[in-house]
């Protein structure tokens, strides 16, 4: 069946570090990508997503590559901040009649000053 | 309203005790689903609604899980005969519809745990 995979936690960075958050998936056909966010005591938010190969998602400064060759996904932020410390799950979307969503374990970004 | 909305937030129960989670999805969106997410995994799809109906239960874990929908919009996901490994976030989601350009909004989760 689909599935994400995503690199485990805790990822720990400095203020205006770089992040990457891997990514990759498992599917047939030609799923819909996403990554959401769940910042502490919120529900999860839609971060950014991408339908087809090569399409690019960004929001917030977020960026997210849809690979088909590689069947990656990888975030990717320039320079973080303290605000964007919460858990990023990444995600596929099976075509089946309705959004299926997959989601891969979650990776939890903490960002110190 | 201005989001979805579930409870309780958080639930202890004792093993063999049924509960039930409610879910208040935003107003106008025709599409609801179940997600569960057990420590240290994924989330895992349990069920949608279109509209009251549910045209697909083959992601309920078991026949102790049972949800229903009524008036296009309260959903109550029942556990029945609670078992430990039932502990989890249950999460609710809603969209305007079904299809892939509708954004999936989720609530905040109600914490169960099956003591």
């Amino acid at each position: 069946g689909n599935s994400v995979t995503q690199m485990e936690g805790p990822v720990t960075l400095s203020e205006e570090a770089f992040l990457t958050i891997n990514c990759t998936y498992t599917a047939t056909g030609y799923p819909s990508l996403f990554w959401y966010v769940q910042y502490p005591g919120e529900g999860l938010q839609l971060l950014l997503k991408a339908t087809k190969a090569d399409d690019k998602g960004s929001n917030k400064g977020f960026e997210a590559t849809y690979r088909k060759e590689t069947t990656s996904f990888h975030l990717e932020k320039g320079s973080v901040q303290v605000s964007d410390s919460a858990v990023y799950f990444c995600a596929l979307s099976e075509r089946d009649g309705f959004q299926k969503l997959v989601f891969g374990t979650g990776t939890r970004l903490l960002v110190s000053p | 309203g201005a989001g979805v909305s579930q409870s309780p937030s958080n639930k202890v129960t004792e093993k063999g005790k049924d509960v039930e989670l409610r879910c208040d999805p935003i107003s106008g969106h025709t599409a609801l689903y179940w997600y569960r997410q057990r420590l240290g995994q994924g989330l895992e799809f349990l069920i949608y609604f279109q509209g009251n109906s549910a045209p697909d239960k083959s992601g309920l874990p078991s026949d102790r899980f049972s949800a229903e929908r009524t008036g296009e919009s309260v959903s109550t996901l029942t556990i029945q005969r609670t078992q430990q490994e039932d502990s989890a976030v249950y999460l609710c989601a809603s969209s305007p519809g079904l299809g892939d350009g509708n954004t999936i909004y989720f609530g905040e989760g109600s914490w169960l745990t099956v003591v």
